[in-house]
């Protein structure tokens, strides 16, 4: 039973340009939520798409955005990129359901040079 | 002030020593409460997963909620060193679906 599965898992950016991370949940989740890790601090909810909609979303500006397909895999666009946004980004995968709980992929380890 | 609090160590004991892992919160409405592991360069790995203020045992962890307080705690019995890495407290407030609010971090090493 594979689990979280994120490409690629790393990548270097220079100021300015646009990154498209992927993510394919757990086999049997339908529920696909997308976090930033910066080094030393707990991950911070960035969105959550079901039923190809963005559900909910953290305090994360415009440049963040995403896409679920009907397979339920999901993108994360991130345009004008900023040295800020360096840090590891995490998909996680969940059924729908008030209280699921979450289950993690490696993540994407993002530099922004 | 951070609605979830957690003390980011690091913390360091010998192998075989009971750990105690903490974190607060401030706000009443979480509701769901969960730790994760998270090894260097991984994501986090769901440990333990609690609902009702009590404890639950699984293995040599043990979570612990006490609502009344704000107050969540996971002890590890007979520490290994493969338990060294970061323990990530994490809670869901009612309404919001599966968005977590995590603590900080706490970096744990176990020692020979």
């Amino acid at each position: 039973d594979a689990g979280v599965t994120q490409s690629p898992t790393h990548l270097i950016k220079t100021r300015g340009q646009q990154v498209t991370l992927r993510c394919s949940p757990k086999s049997g989740h339908d529920t696909v939520s997308w976090y930033q890790q910066a080094l030393g601090q707990g991950p911070q909810f960035i969105f959550q798409y079901y039923e190809e909609e963005e559900r909910q979303r953290g305090n994360f500006p415009d440049r963040f955005s995403g896409h679920q397909f009907p397979n339920y895999s999901s993108e994360l666009n991130v345009n004008a990129l900023l040295l800020g946004d360096s840090a590891l980004y995490l998909c996680a995968s969940s059924t729908r359901g008030w209280g699921s709980p979450l289950h993690f992929g490696n993540g994407t380890r993002l530099t922004v040079t | 002030q951070k609605e979830v609090e957690q003390d980011p160590g690091p913390l360091s004991v010998p192998e075989g020593a009971i750990v105690s892992l903490n974190c607060t919160y401030s706000n009443s409405a979480f509701q769901y409460f969960m730790w994760y592991r998270q090894y260097s360069r991984k994501g986090p790995e769901l440990l333990m997963y609690t609902y009702s203020s009590g404890n639950k045992e699984d293995g040599r962890f043990t979570a612990q909620v006490d609502k009344s307080s704000k107050y969540i705690s996971l002890f590890i019995r007979d520490s290994q060193p493969s338990d060294s890495a970061t323990y990530l407290c994490a809670m869901i407030t009612t309404g919001t679906a599966s968005k977590l609010t995590f603590g900080t971090g706490t970096r744990l090493q176990v020692t020979l």
